[in-house]
């Protein structure tokens, strides 16, 4: 069964901190991994999408990094604001015929603090 | 542009009643999806869509059924709710790319409690 793990599942920061939260899959066959935003009360906002060949990719202060050998990603914020509070979602995505079949991750919830 | 906009944004439904979500996007997206999150899982597809007139099963379809009859609109039904369909639904919508590299665009989501 497809599997989408994310850890940690919830971290607590310093304003003007960096943090890395880490995604573990078993998706096959693999097409893409994405990575959202979450903010309370409202619905997922893409923040990146990798294929096969990124290893990285950049959004701002959010840079997303994939390992396809060994199945892992991380997003990294550097220099975390108030406003990075939300949940990070880690989707990976199947190959299919017609539209791509998505798992989800449960999500890692960040909230960043005075 | 409005995106993607869904109606009502909360309902209370008592167990056996029905209703509708509407899900509308102005993006002429062809592919549309019908989500649901609840607490401690990840969201999981209930319907979607590939065009106008066409819909298909997703991961978690039983007790529900949906309807594209226009492009920019996927309706999404409660034949006879039941408290394990209390949960926030979420819509989305995505062009057709054969990259399948897409962006999805995710509406704000209606919370719907069954009692």
């Amino acid at each position: 069964k497809n599997q989408v793990e994310q850890s940690p599942q919830s971290l607590i920061i310093l304003e003007g901190k960096n943090c890395t939260l880490q995604c573990n899959y078993t998706v096959s066959p693999f097409s893409n991994l994405r990575w959202y935003k979450q903010d309370t009360g409202r619905g997922p906002v893409s923040l990146t999408i990798m294929t096969f060949s990124e290893n990285t990719k950049s959004n701002g202060r959010y840079t997303a990094t994939l390992d396809a050998d060994t199945k892992q990603s991380s997003l990294h914020i550097t220099a975390s604001q108030l406003s990075d509070s939300a949940s990070y979602i880690c989707v990976v995505s199947e190959k299919t015929g017609t539209a791509s079949k998505l798992t989800f991750g449960t999500g890692t919830r960040l909230q960043v603090t005075l | 542009n409005a995106g993607v906009t869904q109606t009502p944004k909360f309902r209370v439904l008592k167990t056996g009643q029905s209703m509708t979500l509407l899900c509308a996007q102005d993006m002429n997206h062809e592919y549309m999806y019908w989500y649901r999150q609840d607490p401690g899982m990840g969201l999981r597809l209930i319907h979607y869509s590939v065009g106008e007139g066409t819909t298909a099963k997703g991961e978690v379809p039983d007790g529900y059924n949906v309807s594209r009859l226009k492009k920019q609109n996927f309706l999404l039904g409660l034949e006879s709710a039941a408290p394990s369909q209390t949960s926030v639904y979420f819509c989305a919508s995505t062009k057709a790319t054969s990259g399948r590299q897409e962006t999805q665009y995710f509406g704000p989501g209606t919370r719907l409690l069954v009692l």
